[in-house]
C-alpha cells in the first residue's frame, strides 16, 4: 500500500486564489521531503526540498513567493499555491524519504487546475 | 541542471516480449532508483540498486547498477499489458544526499 499520501487528488480553483497540498508520509517519520511539478510527457522537476522544522530549499527558478511550504512535522509538509493562474495548472508530486531503508517514495500526485 | 540520458525514448512492442532500457551519466552515482509510472498517478519504486555490479530482480523485472557507476539498466521479460506506463530512472549522488535526479523516462506501449 501507499506510504505516502498526498491531499487532494485534484482540486479547481479560480484564478487569483491560493490552494493547499498536503503531503503525508504514513507509518514513518520524514525529516526531508520533496515537492515536484511534472507536464504532460516529461519528467518531474523538482521544485524544492521541505525540511522539517526549517526553511524549504527551492530550485533555481522556482519562486519561493509563491509556492510556500511549510514542513510543521514529521510527517506532514503542505505545498500552497499562492495567487494561482492558470499556467500554475500541473500534476505535482510530494516525495519523502525513508531513512531507515535509504529510498525515497512517492505521493499519488495531486492535479491543480486554475480556471 | 544535470540530467541522466535515458533511452529509449519510447518502445512498442508485442505481448511476451521482453524489454531493456538504461540510464547513463557523465556523473558518478551511489545509488540508482527505477520507478515507474500509470498516468495521473505517482512514481511507483520497483528497484533499488545501491552497489556497483549489482543485480536485483523484482519479478519479472531485473536492474543493474553499472560497474562503473555511471549507468544502469532495467530489464522486463515476457511483457504484461499491465506493464504499460512511463519508466524512470533515478540517481543519487551520495547515500546521505537527499536529491535525486531524473532521467526522462521510456514510455511503453504494447501491441494488442
Amino acid at each position: 500500500g501507499a506510504v505516502v499520501s498526498q491531499h487532494p487528488s485534484w482540486v479547481i480553483c479560480k484564478s487569483g486564489t491560493s490552494v493547499k497540498i498536503e503531503c503525508r508520509s504514513l507509518d514513518f517519520q520524514a525529516t526531508t521531503m520533496f515537492w515536484y511539478r511534472q507536464f504532460p510527457k516529461q519528467s518531474l522537476m523538482l521544485m524544492a526540498t521541505s525540511n522539517e522544522g526549517s526553511k524549504a530549499t527551492y530550485e533555481q527558478g522556482v519562486e519561493k513567493d509563491k509556492f510556500l511550504i511549510n514542513h510543521a512535522s514529521l510527517t506532514l509538509s503542505t505545498l500552497t499555491v499562492t495567487s494561482a493562474h492558470p499556467e500554475d495548472s500541473s500534476f505535482y508530486i510530494c516525495s519523502a524519504r525513508r531513512e531507515a531503508l535509504s529510498t525515497i517514495y512517492f505521493g499519488e500526485g495531486s492535479w491543480l487546475t486554475v480556471v | 541542471g544535470q540530467q541522466l540520458n535515458q533511452s529509449p525514448q519510447s518502445m512498442f512492442i508485442q505481448e511476451g516480449e521482453d524489454v531493456s532500457m538504461n540510464c547513463t551519466s557523465s556523473s558518478i552515482f551511489n545509488t540508482w532508483l527505477w520507478y515507474k509510472q500509470d498516468p495521473g498517478e505517482g512514481p511507483v519504486l520497483l528497484i533499488a540498486l545501491y552497489k556497483a555490479g549489482e543485480l536485483t530482480s523484482n519479478g519479472r523485472l531485473t536492474a543493474q547498477f553499472g560497474i562503473t557507476r555511471k549507468d544502469s539498466f532495467l530489464n522486463i521479460s515476457a511483457s504484461i499489458p499491465s506493464d504499460v506506463g512511463i519508466y524512470f530512472c533515478a540517481g543519487r549522488k551520495a547515500h546521505r544526499d537527499d536529491k535525486i535526479i531524473f532521467g526522462k523516462g521510456t514510455r511503453l506501449h504494447i501491441l494488442p
